[in-house]
């Protein structure tokens, strides 16, 4: 098993420029978790999903969407990035009985 | 609002030592404590996950404890190793999602 899987590790973006993080879990995990951590932070909630088609906002999801159409994928679109976004962020899947989360490597991003 | 605060922010300790770090929190409800292990530029990895019944759990080396009464944990490293340098989140959990996140306490472990 791969486990839980991130792409790309880094990326530089330039204000008001679009892309799309990559997440991808193989252990048929239902719960999937976006998270940014910045330095000397705990790591926030962005988005969260339950299942395939099933997503939630969580503490912090302005200027981010996601989409869950597999149970594999769960992809995570900055539109029009701000420097607010430079930060490190984390995938993490799950299964509900202990609520137990398994990470992926985390993508460094900056916003110049 | 839900916190979860952790001390000491950081401690150098010398290889074969113990050492402790605390967790304080004001989750409610409560669901479970967690701790997990971050080594640079890597995401969190588990240690212990803590029920509101538990008390004391141990992996390996890790030892944590949970007094849900006075909202505390600690988590005690025993005969440290140049590996166990990492950051060490505290992680209470309200249900599946809604977790609050301490900011970690960094360890470091010298020869």
């Amino acid at each position: 098993n791969a486990g839980v899987t991130q792409t790309p590790k880094f990326r530089i973006l330039k204000i008001g420029q679009s892309m799309t993080l990559q997440c991808a879990q193989d252990m048929n995990h239902n719960y999937m978790y976006w998270y940014r951590q910045d330095p000397g932070m705990g790591l926030k909630l962005i988005y969260y999903s339950v299942g395939a088609g099933i997503t939630d906002k969580g503490e912090v999801p302005n200027g981010y969407n996601v989409s869950r159409s597999t149970t594999e994928d769960f992809p995570l679109r900055l539109e029009l990035a701000a420097p607010s976004q430079t930060s490190v962020y984390f995938c993490a899947s799950g299964v509900k009985t202990r609520g137990e989360q398994y990470f992926g490597p985390g993508t460094r991003l900056t916003v110049t | 609002k839900n916190q979860v605060e952790q001390s000491p922010q950081s401690l150098i300790i010398l290889e074969g030592k113990n050492c402790t770090l605390q967790c304080n929190y004001t989750v409610s409800p409560f669901s479970n404590l967690r701790w997990y292990k971050q080594d640079t530029g890597r995401g969190p990895v588990s240690l212990t996950i803590m029920t509101f019944s538990e008390n004391t759990k141990s992996n390996g080396r890790y030892t944590a404890t949970l007094d849900a009464d006075t909202k505390q944990s600690s988590l005690h490293i025993t005969a440290s190793q140049l590996s166990d340098s990492a950051s060490y989140i505290c992680v209470v959990s309200e249900n599946d999602y809604k977790l609050s996140f301490g900011a970690g306490t960094t360890v470091t472990v010298r020869a």
